[in-house]
């Protein structure tokens, strides 16, 4: 099975910071189909999963432009241009390359 | 307006079976493959299941592979969890997630096996 290495797993930032998150695949998620599977995701506290970026750097409908993905391969990354108190809780990076679909452990992010 | 309502979850002892439901409405369900994912208590997300638009191809994650079973009816616009040979470690809030890019969940089912 395809692992998910995240870094960190914890990030503290103050409002306006600019963070990145890692995300590191044990094999390449390029498809046959030339697309590559990998989202990132946000949990609020006490609320479901949202998808924020799909396809290494597809922003999702509604989604803030500050939320960027980028990568190939097995290294991805999310980065946040000026982390607003609302970005605050999980964020999860999952694949859908290779069945079955796997995700990182997560990256909490808090207020400094 | 997407919407997906988990429902079925419960307590049950170690052993015993339960089956969830997961209605969709807001979208044609029929057109798109089907997630279960599940979140043990202040863990992180697990992905368990999948199922393609027809139903002609199912995936499992390991951890389950065996006991549970994902299936949907289209005509009902529902996506279903058979869950035997329940564990202690399968507590968990289970979610239903839409498509490949998972972009709509639902609000979760709870799920505890105890003794």
């Amino acid at each position: 099975d395809v692992v998910l290495t995240q870094t960190p797993p914890t990030l503290s930032a103050t409002i306006g910071q600019s963070v990145s998150i890692s995300c590191r695949s044990s094999q390449s998620l390029l498809d046959s189909d030339g697309d590559t599977y990998l989202n990132w995701l946000l949990q609020r506290p006490g609320q479901s999963p949202q998808l924020l970026i799909y396809s290494v750097s597809n922003l999702e409908s509604g989604v803030p432009n500050r939320f960027s993905g980028s990568g190939s391969e097995t290294d991805f990354t999310l980065k946040i241009s000026g982390v607003e108190a609302e970005d605050l809780g999980v964020y999860y990076c999952m694949q859908a390359t290779h069945a079955p679909y796997t995700f990182g452990a997560g990256t909490k992010l808090e207020l400094k | 307006e997407v919407q997906l309502v988990e429902s079925g979850g419960g307590l049950v002892k170690p052993g015993s079976s339960l089956k969830l439901s997961c209605v969709a409405s807001g979208f044609t369900f029929s057109s798109y493959g089907m997630h279960w994912i599940r979140q043990a208590p202040k863990k992180g997300l697990e992905w368990i299941a999948l199922i393609y638009y027809d139903s002609s191809n199912k995936y499992y994650a390991d951890s389950v592979k065996g006991r549970f079973t994902i299936s949907r009816d289209n005509s009902k616009n529902t996506l279903y969890l058979e869950m035997n040979s329940l564990r202690s470690e399968d507590t968990a809030m289970y979610y239903c997630a839409k498509g490949g890019d998972v972009d709509y969940w639902g609000q979760g089912v709870m799920v505890t096996v105890s003794s």
